[in-house]
């Protein structure tokens, strides 16, 4: 079945370590995004990428990286610059573009984060 | 300026009851969509309904609907029939011209039998 996959679920990271999430999708989706949510909290967007080798960066950007050197994947990595960050990460991804505006994102299961 | 505004936090409902989940909006853009989702305990975001900004008529998803009031900029949710599975958050979201989405605080439905 066509979906998203986060790995791992939880995550614990250590004092001044880099942390790597992963994303995949299968729905060959141009675009895709993180999102942290932080309990009782709506979502706040990390990074975003339309388009193979290209992102942006979202509302809450510092202390995190992302790459998408493939149209399936999009890796987020929680650096040590972060310092908070505990929370609750998403992944998503759409169709791109003007013509699909009206089409959801679709989410992840999610990869709790928590520091050791 | 918060872009999606979710004023109840919380809300109960009796099973088999009707209940409205408000959601104002602020944009100048004269295109956006409007989204609503649920994320029950578990964590994953389960979209239910949209609504463009040109549509003329409400959208409707079975026992989801949305009641979209243009020059009020509101679109509020409304589950009918509620079921004891309806009891989770509900999101609201806006996307504008750049096809990012904003988020809402959310709402947390019980359902109570």
């Amino acid at each position: 079945d066509g979906g998203i996959t986060q790995s791992p679920k939880y995550l614990f990271r250590k004092e001044g370590q880099n942390v790597t999430l992963s994303c995949e999708q299968n729905l060959n989706h141009d675009a895709m995004y993180w999102y942290r949510q932080d309990p009782g909290q709506g979502l706040r967007l990390i990074y975003y990428s339309q388009i193979v080798n290209d992102f942006q960066k979202g509302d809450i950007a510092e202390g995190y990286s992302v790459s998408r050197e493939k149209k399936e994947s999009f890796p987020l990595t929680v650096t040590s610059a972060q310092k908070n960050p505990t929370a609750f990460y998403l992944c998503a991804s759409s169709t791109g573009g003007a013509y699909y505006s009206n089409q959801p994102q679709h989410f992840g299961d999610g990869t709790r984060l928590s520091i050791l | 300026a918060q872009k999606i505004t979710q004023t109840q936090p919380g809300m109960f409902v009796q099973e088999k009851e009707a209940v409205t989940l408000d959601c104002t909006y602020d944009t100048s853009d004269p295109s956006y969509g409007l989204f609503w989702y649920k994320q029950p305990s578990s964590g994953e975001m389960i979209f239910l309904i949209y609504q463009g900004s040109y549509d003329q008529q409400n959208a409707t998803e079975g026992r989801y609907s949305l009641n979209f009031q243009k020059a009020r900029k509101s679109a509020n949710l409304v589950i009918s029939a509620s079921q004891l599975g309806d009891s989770a958050m509900y999101f609201c979201a806006m996307r504008e011209f750049d096809y990012k989405l904003s988020f809402g605080a959310g709402t947390t439905v019980t359902v109570r039998a």
